[in-house]
């Protein structure tokens, strides 16, 4: 069965980076796009960006540019989300939820488990 | 950047039936999609498009959609249908390879 599994807690000081993966596997990892999405406590969803999985190109959320690297391995079907310079405001659930579309309407999943990331000093 | 504005609270008694509505201006460019959300879950896709179920999801969920404004429509709620309810569209800004979220309803069955 289709599943993305992530990577696991992380716990970071103020100012560091944090690196999340996500393994794919039970499809054919180059033909879907792959999206980040956060939740901080308590919150709602927040989309982050999406990586091309076939040609790595990427496109963030304007909130997130020049702080977020995403980037893909096809060898191992994994994508990987970097976020750099983090504060407690990063402090959330990162999940990655694969994409698939048809006309004018995308739809994410499955999605992976989440990974929290904890910012404190 | 679009918005898309949700109802924060919902309730519903127990065997009734529940709409939950989305409103925002890509919706009138875009289908939504839709995403349920259990405590200490990840959200699971239930709806998308015109009204698409994947598998798994039960026939009491249905989507509709009007001018600027999308629905979920619970036909029969049941207890475990309680959740947050989150709706997403594809960004209609020009120009703009993006999604949003709408803020999530909490649905409440009694």
């Amino acid at each position: 069965q289709v599943q993305l599994v992530q990577s696991g807690a992380e716990v970071k000081k103020p100012g560091a980076s944090v690196k999340v993966s996500c393994k794919a596997s039970g499809y054919t990892f180059t033909s879907h796009y792959m999206h980040w999405v956060r939740q901080a406590p308590g919150q709602g969803l927040e989309w982050m960006g999406v990586i091309n999985s076939n040609d790595g190109r990427t496109t963030d959320a304007q909130k997130f540019q020049g702080r977020i690297i995403m980037t893909r391995d096809t060898s191992t079907s994994t994508v990987y989300m970097e976020l750099s310079s983090l504060t407690s405001e990063d402090t959330a659930v990162y999940y990655c939820a694969r994409d698939s579309s048809s006309s004018r309407v995308w739809w994410f999943d499955p999605w992976g488990q989440g990974t929290l990331v904890i910012v404190s000093s | 950047s679009s918005e898309l504005t949700q109802d924060p609270v919902v309730s519903v008694a127990l065997g009734q039936t529940v709409r939950i509505t989305c409103q925002g201006d890509s919706l009138r460019n875009f289908y939504a999609s839709w995403y349920q959300q259990k405590p200490g879950q990840a959200p699971a896709l239930v709806i998308y498009g015109k009204n698409n179920r994947p598998s798994g999801i039960p026939d009491r969920f249905s989507a509709s959609n009007s001018g600027n404004t999308a629905s979920l429509t619970i036909t029969g709620a049941q207890a475990e249908d309680e959740a947050d309810y989150y709706c997403k569209s594809r960004d209609s800004s020009a120009n703009s390879w993006s999604w949003v979220f709408g803020g999530g309803t909490k649905l409440t069955v009694l």
